[in-house]
């Protein structure tokens, strides 16, 4: 059974600070991860797809790395603002998304 | 486009009551999946299609049905709803390739008394 572990469950962080968080996830028969951000009383909506060892992305303040080979990636955000309070998603692809449980994400201003 | 749309968007039931939470898409995906989202819990599956006529049990399927009998369509069907059922659920479909993003509909929330 695959499983995809994200930490920290949640963290709490000033605004203007920059934070990040991890997702692991199996090393074997790697297809790709998906990155989603879900705010409160929304739908998860798509950040980032990740496919080869050493993948990077950006948008705007938020990127994201890959590590096949030791099965994580970590989600970076720049400069912390409110509007970044959300909780971060990810998913490995084996014919289905199998998804971590998330991190919660609280900007104090 | 209208994406992925759920109706309703609230619904409070009995415990033993049936209904159903309607799930559409306009985007010709194959793939359409329900989950429900429960404090600290993440997203879990229920079931799943990857085509019309085609579906099966994800992580936590008892107590729902699904069917889908077109490619837009894929409706949830609680039997006999019961107070465990209490949860938001959200609607998802997506094209078949590794790297296609999921879409989620708004989603419905449900209470079951």
């Amino acid at each position: 059974i695959l499983n995809v572990e994200q930490s920290p469950q949640s963290l709490h962080v000033q605004e203007g600070d920059s934070t990040n968080f991890t997702c692991s996830f199996p090393s074997s028969n790697f297809y790709a991860l998906h990155w989603y951000r879900w705010e409160t009383a929304k739908s998860p909506e798509a950040l980032f797809v990740m496919t080869l060892n050493g993948d990077e992305k950006k948008k705007g303040r938020i990127s994201a790395t890959l590590n096949t080979k030791e099965g994580y990636s970590y989600l970076y955000i720049k400069g912390s603002q409110p509007e970044d309070s959300a909780t971060y998603l990810c998913a490995l692809i084996n014919y289905q998304l199998i998804w971590g449980a998330g991190t919660k994400l609280i900007i104090k201003p | 486009n209208a994406g992925v749309t759920q109706t309703p968007k609230f619904q409070v039931l009995k415990t033993g009551q049936s209904m159903t939470l309607q799930c559409a898409q306009d985007m010709n995906h194959e793939y359409m999946s329900w989950y429900r989202q429960d404090p600290g819990m993440g997203l879990r599956l229920i079931h799943y299609s990857v085509g019309a006529g085609i579906t099966d049990q994800g992580e936590v399927p008892n107590g729902y049905n699904v069917s889908r009998s077109t490619t837009e369509d894929f409706p949830l069907r609680l039997l006999s709803a019961a107070p465990s059922q209490t949860s938001v659920y959200f609607c998802a479909s997506r094209n078949q390739g590794y790297t296609d993003t999921q879409y989620f509909g708004p989603g419905t929330r449900l209470t079951v008394l």
